[in-house]
């Protein structure tokens, strides 16, 4: 069965980091883009950051692309996304996805986690 | 990038079909067919309906459809059931190589 488990939420203070972890099972994991899509507390989907198969290619949303990192490890099946400089804004579900193509960011995320929850308070 | 553009909300009884729009521009929507929609129950996480503007996953129902026109594309339900009661958001790829989703509409099953 195809899975997604994300780790590395918690509670965390205005300007700290985190780093969230995906670890997938199921599918083989090299062959697949992945992204990561957020939604903070009562609010919509938000996409974050995407990562081609191979890891060559990284893409980010606007929003976030000064302080976060996304990258893969295919001998682990695991997926990363490094956020530092936290803000408050930043406090959401964080969730990791498996897009349906090898390219990033292309032909939607048919595979989802449960998600992480990130807090940025003091 | 700005989010697509959908109704906070639509509604209908069951057996009923209801439409959801989702309108971007040119570098968005209208540029490519990879629009894709998501149905999010309270709690869970999103789930794929429709990909690539009218292509249906495996386990979908058919009583969901995508469609495109210029720079909207729109989900159609058919046969309104209960457990379609959820947020549905619409996702398309734009031009700086990234995604962009709505804001998310809620159906109410009436």
């Amino acid at each position: 069965e195809v899975h997604l488990v994300e780790s590395g939420g918690g509670l965390v203070q205005p300007g700290g980091s985190l780093r969230l972890s995906c670890a997938a099972s199921g599918f083989t994991f090299s062959s697949y883009a992945m992204s990561w899509v957020r939604q903070a507390p009562g609010k919509g989907l938000e996409w974050v950051s995407a990562i081609g198969a191979t890891g060559t290619g990284t893409y980010y949303a606007d929003s976030v692309k000064a302080w976060v990192t996304i990258s893969r490890d295919n001998s682990k099946n695991t997926l990363f996304l490094q956020m530092n400089s936290l803000r408050a804004e930043d406090t959401a579900v964080y969730y990791c996805a498996k897009d349906r193509s090898v390219v990033a960011a292309m032909g939607g995320m048919d595979v989802w986690g449960k998600g992480t929850t990130v807090t940025v308070s003091s | 990038q700005s989010a697509l553009t959908q109704p906070a909300s639509v509604s209908g009884s069951p057996g009923q079909s209801i439409t959801i729009s989702c309108t971007g521009t040119s570098s968005d929507v209208g540029g490519y067919n990879y629009v894709s929609w998501y149905q999010q129950h309270p709690g869970k996480a999103p789930k794929l309906m429709i990909y690539d503007v009218t292509n249906r996953p495996s386990g979908v129902s058919n009583r969901f459809s995508g469609s495109k026109s210029g720079n909207t594309a729109s989900l159609t339900i058919s046969g309104l059931q209960a457990e379609d009661e959820a947020d549905y958001y619409c996702s398309s790829y734009t031009s700086s190589s990234i995604v962009v989703f709505g804001g998310g509409t809620k159906l109410t099953v009436l």
